[in-house]
């Protein structure tokens, strides 16, 4: 049974520093990763899809990057700013299934 | 296309009464989704469609949870004989699904329903 975890539940940071975020999975087979972005009350909102076959996907101050053989995914975030305050939740798609498993996630605050 | 649309975006009901909530997908994605989420947690899978077909519903779709998607467009989710238990966000998701890469496309998610079952 897959299972997703991430680490660290909490982060505070001050503003401009450069952060990651770990997502770590027991099963490797899996057709790709994403990750999310939540606001307090507020549905998910996309921020980087990542292909079984890729290692890496960049998006403006963001960058996301897959090891399946280790099980794991990172989300980097360059110059961290307030308004990037939220949770940051990380689902994937095992093969077999067509269901995203989500981690719990991790409340990032931001201090100005 | 202003993306997935869900409504009502609040609901406060008794214990014991119906509810029912919609879906509206983005235009053409064939494969809809239902979440739960409760405070603190990761959406938890319920159920998700292809086209108008139900291809999996998890264990915690109990009997009173019922979903729909008629003509494979818009979704309902509906619980009958709510129990304080079911309070929690129900999000609904998208995605284009088929042809090459068929596995791989991207997952859009609505603003979800909170409901307080009091």
């Amino acid at each position: 049974k897959q299972e997703v975890t991430q680490i660290p539940a909490a982060l505070s940071v001050p503003e401009g520093e450069n952060l990651v975020l770990n997502c770590s999975f027991t099963d490797s087979a899996i057709y790709n990763l994403q990750w999310f972005r939540q606001d307090p009350g507020k549905g998910l909102t996309s921020l980087l899809l990542i292909q079984s076959s890729q290692r890496e996907q960049t998006s403006g101050r963001l960058n996301a990057s897959l090891d399946k053989s280790s099980g794991r995914s990172t989300l980097y975030i360059a110059a961290s700013q307030p308004g990037d305050s939220a949770t940051y939740l990380c689902a994937l798609k095992s093969a077999g299934t067509y269901k995203y498993i989500f981690g719990t996630g991790t409340r990032l605050k931001v201090l100005a | 296309d202003t993306g997935v649309s869900q409504d009502p975006r609040h609901k406060i009901t008794k214990r014991g009464q119906n509810v029912t909530f919609r879906c509206d997908p983005i235009s053409e994605h064939n494969r809809l989704y239902w979440y739960r989420q409760t405070l603190g947690q990761g959406p938890e899978f319920l159920t998700y469609f292809q086209n108008e077909a139900q291809l999996e519903k998890s264990r915690l779709l109990s009997d009173r949870f019922s979903a729909e998607r008629p003509k494979g467009s818009f979704s309902t989710l509906e619980i009958q004989r709510t129990e304080q238990g079911d309070s929690a966000m129900y999000l609904c998701a998208s995605s284009l699904e088929g042809g090459r890469g068929a596995m791989n496309t991207e997952a859009f998610f609505g603003q979800g329903t909170r409901l307080t079952v009091v």
